[in-house]
């Protein structure tokens, strides 16, 4: 059973471009997280979606950040509009019900 | 709403000696407790959880956590560490009726020959 993928694992955009980030849950899960970390410091939730729903996206940022997790297909977290402040290593996680979270290797966004 | 304290950012130790790395955690109802580990430049692995029933758990690589519902704590512990377990520490609890996982800013544990 393969872990929880995310591609890329790095990515480099300039300001004002868009940044797409992909995370494929486990085999058997429905329930997706993503959470950010930026340097020096803890993992931040941001969202927790379920197929085609947003539960809980307390975390987001109120801009330029959006999630979905559509019936097919990876979970996507897009940033619009990059700053530099939004430099973060950014993880998802899954699991098969409320619980226990397993985490993807991490997508590694740079903003120049 | 929880919150989780790592007090030590950084843990230097020699190889073979004993480490502990605290955590402690404030919530209002009840929670499962995590420790995660991260090697430089990778994502997360659980290292081993409280759910319930024995409050001593135990990881395959010697690590060991006991929860403490008394002191809110849930203290990390290896009684002879290895070189390759350098890497950065990171509690983290999960309120019962919740859906998100709060973490502690970390600990990173440097372990020299």
């Amino acid at each position: 059973n393969a872990g929880v993928m995310q591609n890329p694992r790095h990515l480099v955009r300039r300001r004002g471009q868009e940044a797409r980030l992909r995370c494929s849950p486990m085999k058997g899960h429905s329930h997706v997280y993503w959470y950010r970390q930026l340097p020096e410091e803890g993992l931040k939730f941001m969202v927790y979606l379920q197929k085609e729903n947003i539960i809980d996206e307390s975390g987001m940022p109120k801009e330029r950040f959006s999630a979905e997790f559509p019936k097919e297909g990876p979970s996507i977290l897009r940033i619009q509009q990059v700053v530099r402040g939004d430099s973060a290593a950014y993880f998802c996680a899954s699991s098969p019900d409320p619980g226990e979270q397993y985490f993807g290797p991490g997508t590694r966004l740079t903003v120049t | 709403a929880q919150s989780v304290t790592q007090l030590d950012s950084q843990v230097p130790v020699f190889e073979e000696a004993p480490v502990e790395l605290r955590c402690n955690y404030s919530s209002s109802v009840s929670v499962y407790l995590f420790w995660y580990v991260q090697y430089p430049n990778q994502g997360l692995q659980l290292l081993l959880k409280y759910l319930s029933g024995s409050t001593l758990v135990e990881s395959i690589n010697g690590f060991e956590a006991e929860f403490n519902k008394s002191q809110t704590s849930f203290h990390l512990r290896k009684p002879s560490v290895h070189i390759s377990d350098t890497a950065e520490y990171f509690c983290a609890v999960l309120g019962k009726n919740t859906d998100k996982l709060i973490f502690g800013t970390g600990t990173r544990l440097q372990v020299f020959p």
